[in-house]
């Protein structure tokens, strides 16, 4: 159990519909990294996130977006969801500075 | 941004043998390059890391090295055993404060054969 934790695990969900995934990062960690991964591909970065501020910004598409709140846990929201959209979704946290990063379990996201 | 080029894509070994996967990356101010082993259908884990100011690393079976003036780094893996078949990601990651763009390469999927 790497301390990270997101809801749900699995997602399904029809094209055109929005989606919320949870992310609960690591006691005391303030950033927040999220990921997609198609089938079989890498890991694609989307966004950071540090102590509620936006921090670094990948090939993050317009239709989706994230926060993170006061409380640390982070949210990312998909959009107008088109079948390519289904992926596995991770997010990770991290202290500050040169440390690992953690990842979650991951949601199965599912679009129909 | 930062770049990284992991090489190979795939890479099939036997049991016993050794296996190595190399990454590049684009970025001087890279200081920090960690490897991540993911077994299907589970969360990326890390496996072992080097700081700039470190040339080599090891761990066991595992061992990293880091060239910065090529700007290149190497995953070594002697005497596999299949439970080493995973996908590995490296990644070079300039960390500056608050803000550290973690981007993985494209991943090498070893398998390991009996």
């Amino acid at each position: 159990d790497s301390g990270v934790t997101q809801t749900p695990k699995h997602l399904i969900t029809a094209t055109g519909q929005r989606v919320t995934l949870r992310c609960s990062p690591r006691s005391g960690d303030l950033s927040v990294y999220w990921y997609q991964q198609s089938l079989d591909q890498g890991l694609q970065f989307l966004i950071q996130y540090y102590n509620g501020e936006e921090r670094a910004k990948g090939n993050i598409l317009e239709r989706f977006s994230a926060q993170q709140f006061p409380d640390l846990h982070s949210e990312l929201n998909l959009s107008s969801l088109e079948l390519g959209d289904s992926a596995l979704y991770f997010c990770a946290s991290k202290e500050r500075g040169v440390t690992e990063a953690f990842f979650g379990q991951g949601t199965r996201l599912t679009v129909v | 941004g930062e770049n990284v080029e992991q090489h190979p894509s795939t890479l099939s070994v036997q049991e016993g043998d050794s296996a190595v996967i190399k990454c590049t990356y684009s970025d001087s101010a890279s200081n920090y390059f960690p490897w991540y082993k993911q077994e299907l259908g589970k969360r990326p884990q890390l496996i072992i890391d080097i700081r700039s100011n470190v040339g080599e690393k090891k761990d066991q079976r595992i061992a990293v090295t880091l060239n910065k003036t090529a700007k290149h780094f190497s995953l070594h893996i002697t005497e596999t055993q299949p439970e080493d078949s995973a996908v590995y990601f490296c990644a070079a990651i300039p960390i500056t404060g608050t803000a550290s763009k973690l981007t993985f390469g494209t991943g090498t999927r070893l398998q390991v054969t009996l």
